[in-house]
């Protein structure tokens, strides 16, 4: 099946600076690769995603970045803000035929804090 | 309406009750998941219906029953749970079928916690 690996596990920044988080996945067919906000005791939302005939989405202060060569996509956050403070997870979507096909798969999560 | 909305959003129960858990959109979305998920862990699938009908049981132990009442509703019914059970379920749905991709839509979800 998929493993998705994701870093760091804790990221502390100060307000203004960017952060960057990273996956890694090893099933070359998958082929979404959606990032999910989730603040304590909130539900997991999206805040961006990428699919796997693109390299690079922007959306405001939010940028995801895929390279399928290297099997790695990452998040970049610029001038963070507090209310940025949250667990992100990353996740791939299996796209083979046979027991991956759709199944969304989490890496293990980063919990962003964004110093004031 | 652009929720998916979980009932009751806290739950205790012992090891011999049954209780369910409910979950409802009303965004015509085609496919309706459970997701099981510990204190500081992602989310875990455990089932996922497509047009109603069950398509993936990710080997769920049969003390969760899901079901799919109709194209909105979707129930997780619970019997003779463990305390390692105690987690926050998470329902959510997709605007297309299960194995296209897309965003999910997650409800606030349910706190159960197993005595």
């Amino acid at each position: 099946g998929e493993n998705v690996e994701q870093h760091p596990s804790t990221l502390s920044v100060q307000e203004g600076d960017s952060a960057v988080i990273k996956c890694t996945y090893s099933d070359s067919a998958s082929n979404y690769f959606p990032w999910y906000k989730q603040e304590l005791g909130k539900r997991p939302q999206l805040i961006i995603d990428i699919r796997s005939n693109v390299g690079e989405k922007k959306d405001q202060r939010i940028a995801v970045t895929l390279n399928k060569t290297a099997k790695h996509f990452s998040l970049h956050i610029t001038e963070t803000q507090p209310e940025d403070s949250a667990v992100y997870f990353c996740a791939a979507k299996g796209g083979e035929r046979g027991s991956t096909l759709g199944r969304l798969y989490f890496g293990r999560g980063t919990q962003l804090t964004v110093w004031p | 309406d652009t929720e998916v909305t979980q009932t009751p959003k806290h739950l205790v129960m012992g090891m011999t009750n049954k209780k369910s858990l409910k979950c409802e959109q009303h965004m015509g979305h085609r496919a309706m998941y459970w997701y099981k998920q510990k204190a500081k862990k992602p989310p875990e699938l455990m089932f996922v219906y497509s047009y109603e009908k069950l398509s993936i049981n990710e080997s769920v132990p049969s003390r969760f029953s899901p079901e799919c009442p109709n194209s909105s509703l979707l129930n997780l019914h619970l019997h003779a749970l463990q305390p390692e059970d105690s987690a926050l379920y998470l329902c959510a749905s997709s605007r297309r079928d299960w194995d296209i991709v897309g965003e999910l839509f997650f409800g606030e979800g349910s706190r159960l916690t197993v005595l």
